[in-house]
């Protein structure tokens, strides 16, 4: 069974960077075709996928046009883990983030528990 | 991007009733398309992918079906943990899939 646990700070200040981690539990984050992704989600915005990384022989990263410049999605195979970096965050950053295994064909099957980061002087 | 409507955005039902909610796609998206339950603090849960193919461990009282822009999740006797919000995302233009609006089922 694939466990995805989220960490990070649930409080970050405008123009600041914005940090989480989802540790991968049951499968690899270097599992040839298997997407690891962030998606986001507020009122505002409903359910926003924001970036995915994906090895087939080597790293493909694709990133959602509303943040791409200050967004990263960072895979770490010696720490079994994928991270997001979002930069010069605004108060319409604030969300609960998830991090998700698939969205493809497959569909969305294995998610983390969500952290909600707000976006607060 | 493909956009994704959702109807009702809201529904009141009881339990042992059957339940319906369309979702439609800005345009044709083949069978690309999954559903999922949200219940309040939780991740969403897959329910449905390629349309109408059940994702392991769910209840066979879900069922998904429709092609090219319009498709249907429907819940065949409503039980009480069946009270939660429902999402569609289309996968066909993958990495860059978008959700509908959400469904929420609520106790009449």
């Amino acid at each position: 069974q694939v466990q995805l646990q989220q960490s990070g700070p649930g409080l970050v200040k405008p123009s600041q960077t914005l940090s989480l981690t989802c540790a991968i539990f049951g499968d690899s984050v270097s599992s040839h075709n298997v997407a690891w992704n962030w998606v986001r989600q507020s009122p505002s915005r409903g359910l926003e996928w924001l970036a995915r990384a994906n090895y087939r022989s080597k790293w493909f990263f694709d990133y959602a046009v509303s943040v791409k410049g200050r967004i990263s999605i960072i895979p770490d195979p010696s720490k079994n883990q994928v991270s997001l970096q979002l930069n010069s965050v605004t108060p319409d950053d604030t969300a609960v983030y998830y991090c998700v295994r698939g969205l493809g064909s497959s569909g969305g099957d294995f998610w983390g528990q969500g952290t909600l980061v707000t976006v607060s002087s | 991007d493909i956009q994704m409507t959702q109807s009702p955005s809201s529904l009141s039902a009881s339990v042992g009733d059957r339940v319906t909610i369309t979702c439609r796609a800005s345009q044709t998206i083949s069978n690309f398309l999954n559903w999922y339950q949200q219940k309040p603090g939780k991740a969403p849960n897959l329910l449905i992918y390629g349309a109408s193919s059940l994702q392991s461990g769910v209840p066979s009282r879900f069922s998904g079906s429709g092609s090219g822009t319009d498709f249907t999740l429907t819940i065949s006797s409503l039980q009480p943990e069946d009270f939660a919000t429902y999402y569609c995302q289309q996968s066909v233009d993958s990495p860059r899939v978008t959700f509908g609006p959400g469904t929420k089922v609520e106790i009449k």
